[in-house]
């Protein structure tokens, strides 16, 4: 079964400053999507970025990025220019693809981040 | 408004009792997942549908909890004699294309 890593319960960074959630995970599939999902205080779960685990390119939104290393399993959320707006638990997640052998469509979160911005 | 929707957002139940909760995915999304989130933990899949036909069922999915889906619209999550260790946030998710999960608001449980 698959797994997935988030080590660091809290972070804090100063607004407009950068920081780095970190996100391993434990597969045997060599195809798959990863995504970073970020949950505000008593609101809905919101995508911030996913990728493909084939294609080489790091998938980047705006201020959001992504650092994908897959032969380490690696897939780290990097926010740039951080506002207040991005106070939220952030949670990394993944999925096997549709119809794979291992039969599993479903997301396979983390435990999450809590990420707070100081002004 | 789009978006998934989930009825009610609250809901404060006593032990022993039935509870039901609705969910309205995106409508063109024929994937429909529920999962449960408890406090200070991520979502854990309970089972999902594609259409009306129900797939997957978690382990956590014990004979107590029920999901139907039954137009391939809308889905009903019921949970009977409801015990505290029920109390969580229940979330539901609809599937686009791209194989991106959308998620509703989530219905909030507790159980006295």
């Amino acid at each position: 079964a698959q797994t997935v890593t988030q080590s660091q319960p809290e972070m804090s960074v100063q607004e407009a400053e950068t920081v780095t959630l970190s996100c391993t995970y434990d597969t045997s599939e060599s195809d798959y999507y990863l995504f970073w999902y970020k949950q505000p205080p008593s609101r809905q779960m919101i995508l911030v970025i996913r990728q493909e685990a084939y294609k080489q390119q790091n998938a980047t939104e705006n201020r959001f990025s992504v650092n994908f290393q897959k032969a380490a399993k690696s897939f780290s959320l990097k926010i740039s220019d951080s506002q207040l707006g991005d106070a939220a638990m952030y949670f990394c997640a993944y999925r096997s693809l549709p119809n794979s052998n291992f039969g599993n469509e479903k997301l396979t979160f983390g435990t999450g981040t809590r990420l707070t911005i100081i002004p | 408004d789009t978006g998934v929707s989930q009825d009610p957002r609250h809901k404060i139940t006593k032990r022993g009792q039935n509870v039901t909760f609705r969910c309205d995915p995106i409508s063109e999304h024929n994937r429909l997942y529920w999962y449960r989130q408890t406090l200070g933990q991520g979502p854990e899949f309970l089972t999902y549908f594609q259409n009306e036909a129900q797939l997957e069922k978690s382990r956590l999915l014990s004979d107590r909890f029920s999901a139907e889906r039954p137009k391939g619209s809308f889905s009903t999550l019921e949970i009977q004699r409801t015990e505290q260790g029920d109390s969580a946030m229940y979330l539901c998710a609809s599937v686009d294309s791209s194989e991106t999960q959308y998620f509703g608001p989530g219905t909030r449980l507790l159980v006295l």
